[in-house]
């Protein structure tokens, strides 16, 4: 069946740095856009930053701009997301996402369980 | 990129219709034909269940419709059921490529 698995959270002091991946299943990755998508405890879903199906563009929220980077390896059907000055208000759970044209337009059509990230000292 | 603006909670008895709005500006949802709505249950991922302002995914119920009219987007719920509860999201593309969600609007089956 189709699949996302996030890994790669954990507890991080602040200033750190962090690498989130995304592994799907059941469907062709290289076929579909990508996103991250961050939910902090209690609070309401932000999106965080998308890569395009053969990673040539990406687009960030000005939250994490400047300090994250996207990217894919299709050859290994995986996205990922560095974080890097990680600050205590980055601490959220998250997602990966993905985006299918043909059977959902322009939204997040399939959803991983989310990894968790906790910055703190 | 300030998040969409949703009602913090709306309510409704089993049966009845709800309507959740989700206001932007002409620089998202004014200028998006790309508006979706996510449902989320306690300790779920969210699902969407409204993609393109008001086309439904295979599966969703018929009872869930969306709309939009100028700068705001609306989501529908007929014929309220005790599952509807939940958190709704509405989400939107901006006219620079990014993406914005609205607050969260929390639906309370009486």
């Amino acid at each position: 069946q189709v699949q996302l698995v996030e890994s790669g959270g954990g507890v991080v002091q602040p200033g750190g740095s962090l690498r989130l991946s995304c592994t799907g299943s059941g469907f062709t990755f290289s076929i579909n856009g990508m996103h991250w998508v961050r939910q902090a405890p209690g609070k309401g879903l932000e999106w965080v930053a998308a890569i395009r199906n053969d990673g040539s563009i990406t687009r960030y929220a000005d939250s994490v701009k400047g300090r994250s980077t996207i990217s894919r390896d299709n050859s290994k059907s995986t996205m990922y997301l560095q974080i890097s000055s990680l600050r205590v208000e980055d601490t959220a759970l998250y997602y990966c996402a993905r985006e299918d044209w043909a059977l959902a337009g322009r939204s997040l059509d399939v959803w991983g369980q989310g990894t968790m990230v906790t910055v703190s000292s | 990129q300030s998040a969409l603006t949703q009602p913090a909670s709306v309510s409704g008895s089993p049966g009845q219709s709800i309507t959740i709005s989700c206001t932007g500006t002409s620089s998202d949802i004014g200028s998006s034909n790309y508006v979706s709505w996510y449902q989320q249950h306690p300790g779920e991922a969210p699902k969407v269940i409204i993609y393109d302002v008001f086309n439904r995914p295979s599966g969703v119920s018929n009872r869930f419709s969306g709309s939009k009219s100028g700068n705001t987007a609306s989501l529908t719920v007929s014929g309220l059921q005790a599952e509807d509860e939940a958190d709704y999201y509405c989400y939107s593309y901006t006219d620079n490529n990014l993406r914005l969600f609205g607050g969260g609007t929390k639906l309370t089956v009486l």
